[in-house]
């Protein structure tokens, strides 16, 4: 079974500083790991995803993440906090990236406070 | 391009009542699914579609009914409304690319 362990339900970052997002993950499989947003009231956006190419991914919105495979972690990066990037972000793990039908499992999600 | 639509956004049941929470999508997805967000738990999968007329339980199904007549259409029937199913409920779809696309949401108070 996967699971998915996001580090710290609340972050605060001051605008400007380095946001870092904590993800640990399992999975019995080569993993496809998703890092998406959520914005006060609306549904959950995909910032990026990793399936197996590059170990650094990009993403909208200056954002990035690392594939540690050693480590299993996927932690979200940016390095410069914007007032914007206030909202809540969710770590999901699946199985599968391509087929459809692949079932994400999500983390607890971390709620990114950014202060002027 | 809408992409998956919600309704309602917000209602409050009592206790024992029955609804339909609705979702469409217009983007040809087979794969459509339904997740509650709690605070502090994430989402967690209520039931999944991979094409109509094909459904499947998640990981919370109890209280909850789904079918899948057509592609576009995923509806959400809670049966007997309890408190414990006070929740934001999201449906999402996925057309195979590794990306879902969620709708914005039904807040779902049961008194």
């Amino acid at each position: 079974a996967q699971s998915v362990t996001q580090l710290g339900s609340h972050v605060s970052v001051s605008e400007g500083a380095l946001v870092l997002l904590r993800c640990n993950y399992s999975s019995s499989v080569p993993p496809y790991l998703f890092w998406y947003v959520q914005y006060p009231n609306q549904g959950l956006q995909l910032l990026l995803k990793y399936t197996s190419a590059a170990t650094l991914v990009k993403g909208i919105n200056g954002f990035e993440a690392e594939f540690k495979k050693s480590e299993t972690s996927f932690h979200l990066t940016k390095p410069s906090a914007h007032m914007s990037d206030a909202a809540e972000y969710f770590c999901a793990v699946s199985d599968s990236a391509w087929a459809a039908g692949n079932k994400l499992t999500f983390g607890g999600g971390t709620r990114v406070l950014v202060k002027p | 391009n809408a992409g998956v639509t919600q309704t309602p956004k917000f209602q409050v049941l009592k206790t024992g009542q029955s609804m339909t929470l609705q979702c469409a999508q217009d983007m040809n997805h087979e794969y459509m699914s339904w997740y509650r967000q709690d605070p502090g738990m994430g989402l967690r999968l209520i039931h999944y579609s991979v094409g109509a007329g094909i459904t499947d339980q998640g990981e919370v199904p109890n209280g909850y009914n789904v079918s899948r007549s057509t592609t576009e259409d995923f509806p959400l029937r809670l049966l007997s409304a309890a408190p414990s199913q006070t929740s934001v409920y999201f449906c999402a779809s996925e057309g195979g690319q590794g990306g879902y696309t969620f709708g914005s949401g039904t807040r779902l108070t049961v008194v």
